[in-house]
């Protein structure tokens, strides 16, 4: 079946540092794939996304590159600010379906 | 409203009760799922549905949990005789149309607690 997992939180960094966290998949198709995070008090936001190999989908300062030869969509961004405090959830959407699957996300927690 | 409105926000229920939670999606979307939130975990899939036909239903968890679309836009989610493991956050995504490349856009989900 499909799964996606993430590096475990939470990950505490100082403003303006970079920010790498860790996706992987397993998919029995082509998937697209998708970043979407949840800022405190609100619903789930679509970050950004791309739908197939070498595809890099980028917002917000925020960028991941479908790597389908480590089947992997790790999520960067160069200089975090304390706004970007939040918790990021990985996801895909296997080919044919329409229901995503989503890793068990990742909270950031990011210090003036 | 410009977004996916669910309700009631919050639900605390005695365990055996049934309960019911509504989705709004945005309007004209024709796509609406359900997912169910575990605390400290993702979202996982519970049911989709296109337009009022119910496409796919192979992540509901139980013959306990029931969800309807009967005229394509409003959905009510249903779980009868509520077990302590049915306390989660319930959310509702719509999308306007098919395939990846249609961003499914969330509500604020519905928190339930079963006593």
């Amino acid at each position: 079946g499909n799964s996606v997992t993430q590096m475990e939180g939470p990950v505490t960094l100082s403003e303006e540092a970079f920010l790498t966290i860790n996706c992987t998949y397993t998919a029995t198709g082509y998937p697209s794939l998708f970043w979407y995070v949840q800022y405190p008090g609100e619903g789930l936001q679509l970050l950004l996304k791309a739908t197939k190999a070498d595809d890099k989908g980028s917002n917000k300062g925020f960028e991941a590159t479908y790597r389908k030869e480590t089947t992997s969509f790790h999520l960067e961004k160069g200089s975090v600010q304390v706004s970007d405090s939040a918790v990021y959830f990985c996801a895909l959407m296997d080919t044919g379906r329409r229901a995503l699957t989503f890793g068990s996300g990742t909270r950031l927690q990011v210090q003036p | 409203g410009a977004g996916v409105s669910q309700s009631p926000r919050y639900k605390v229920a005695k365990r055996g009760q049934d309960v019911a939670l509504r989705c709004d999606p945005i309007s004209g979307h024709v796509s609406l799922f359900w997912y169910q939130q575990a605390l400290g975990q993702g979202p996982e899939f519970l049911t989709y549905f296109q337009n009022e036909a119910q496409l796919d239903k192979s992540g509901l968890p139980s013959d306990r949990f029931f969800a309807e679309r009967p005229e394509g836009s409003v959905s009510t989610l249903k779980i009868q005789r509520t077990q302590q493991e049915d306390s989660a956050v319930y959310l509702c995504a719509s999308s306007l149309g098919q395939g990846a490349k249609q961003p499914q856009h969330f509500g604020d989900g519905t928190r339930l607690s079963i006593l």
